[in-house]
Formats: C-alpha cells, structure tokens, sequence
C-alpha cells in the first residue's frame, strides 16, 4: 500500500529564519507527488506537482525538491502569511485515479 | 468561476439520521473525489468518479455512498450516520488533460459531527 509520512509535525520559526519540511513515501511506480497548502478551516490549496527524481519547482519563498524516496519543501525567509499546514501527497501507476495524502506539517512563522 | 463548492457547509447529525453532502464545480472536470480528514490521520479517500454515471470505492467507503449525475455534481450520502462519521469532508475535482492534469481542486469542506 502507498504510504506517505510527513515530519516534523509541527515547526515553529522566527520570521526569516529558513527551514525545510519532509515528505518521505513508499510508492510502487511513483506517478506525481504533490504539495498542498491548508489554512485552518479552509480546504487545501495546490502549491506544486513533482513527476521525476532530481525536479524542483519554485514560487515565491518556497521550493520544493524530490529524490527517489522523499521530497522537501523548503521555506526561505518565511513570513508570517506562510503559516498553514502543509499536505504531501502521492500517486502511482498502480493507482493512478487515488491519491495517498501524510498527515501534515503545521507551520507557524512568529514575527 | 466558482470552482469547486461544497453545501451544506456545517452540519449536526443524530446517530441513525441519513443526510446528502453536495459537490459542484464548474470547471468541467471528469474526475470527482470525496474525502474526509480527521485529526492526525490526514485526508482519506472515501470515493471518487472518473465520470458522469461511474464511481468507485476509495480507501474509507464503508458507510456512505455516492452518485454522479451530472458531470458537475457529486454526491454523497450517509444512510444512517454513526459517531465515527463525525469529521470533516472535502471534495475535489480534476482534469485529465492541459496543462495540470493532476491537480485538485478542492472544496470549502463540510464539518459534520453525529451525535
């Protein structure tokens, strides 16, 4: 079964202060991996899609990277506004209709 | 462009009631998804459709069903809703071709607690 385990759980940091969430995964023919930002009480929103080991994607203060078995998301000199949980999620050749989504990183970035 | 919204938008259930969550979007998309997220076992395929007239089971799909249609609407019911069903439900659509084929799209979410 596809598997995905996002850590830490939860991160706090200082505005500026640089860091990167995991999103390991156990995949039978990896299809895409993808990263979703969720506010609270909101559902959540698409960041990026990654198909192949060694792609990386940008948009403002985020980039997000991928290996054969993990992906980060790195966050460069966050603000305050990138606070949110952010959702990793899988699909396979297998099961290329379902997506297999981890549990989140809470992020809050304190000004 | 509304995208994809979801009625109702809260909802308090007694044990044994049934109830209709309703999806729509308006981006013409074949693929529809129902899932629900609780806390700590993040968001869990219930059903999805890859089409008007078909559905399939997902990861959770016990206790609920669903119909699609209509291309736009996706549909699911609770026949008679038990405490574990007290959760969060979101739905999601998406393309199968252009420039993102993958990407969903998701719901405002529907909070349901069952009493």
């Amino acid at each position: 079964e596809d598997q995905v385990t996002q850590s830490p759980e939860a991160l706090r940091l200082q505005e500026g202060e640089s860091s990167s969430l995991n999103c390991s995964y156990t995949v039978s023919g990896l299809r895409g991996l993808f990263w979703y930002r969720q506010d609270p009480g909101k559902g959540p929103e698409f960041l990026f899609t990654l198909y192949s080991a060694g792609e990386e994607k940008e948009k403002e203060r985020l980039k997000a990277t991928l290996t054969k078995k993990e992906s980060f998301l790195h966050i460069t000199a966050p603000k305050p506004e990138d606070s949110a949980t952010y959702l990793c999620a899988v699909t396979s050749f297998n099961t290329g209709n379902q997506f297999y989504f981890g549990t989140g990183t809470s992020l809050t970035v304190i000004p | 462009n509304a995208g994809v919204t979801q009625t109702p938008k809260f909802r308090v259930l007694k044990t044994g009631q049934s109830m209709t969550l309703l999806c729509a979007q308006d981006m013409n998309h074949e693929y529809m998804y129902w899932y629900r997220q609780d806390p700590g076992m993040g968001l869990r395929l219930i059903h999805y459709s890859v089409g008007e007239g078909t559905t399939a089971k997902g990861e959770v799909p016990d206790g609920y069903n669903v119909s699609r249609l209509k291309k736009q609407n996706f549909l699911l019911g609770l026949e008679s809703a038990v405490p574990s069903q007290t959760s969060v439900y979101f739905c999601a659509s998406r393309a199968t071709s252009g420039r993102a084929p993958d990407t969903q799209y998701f719901g405002p979410g529907t909070r349901l607690t069952v009493l």
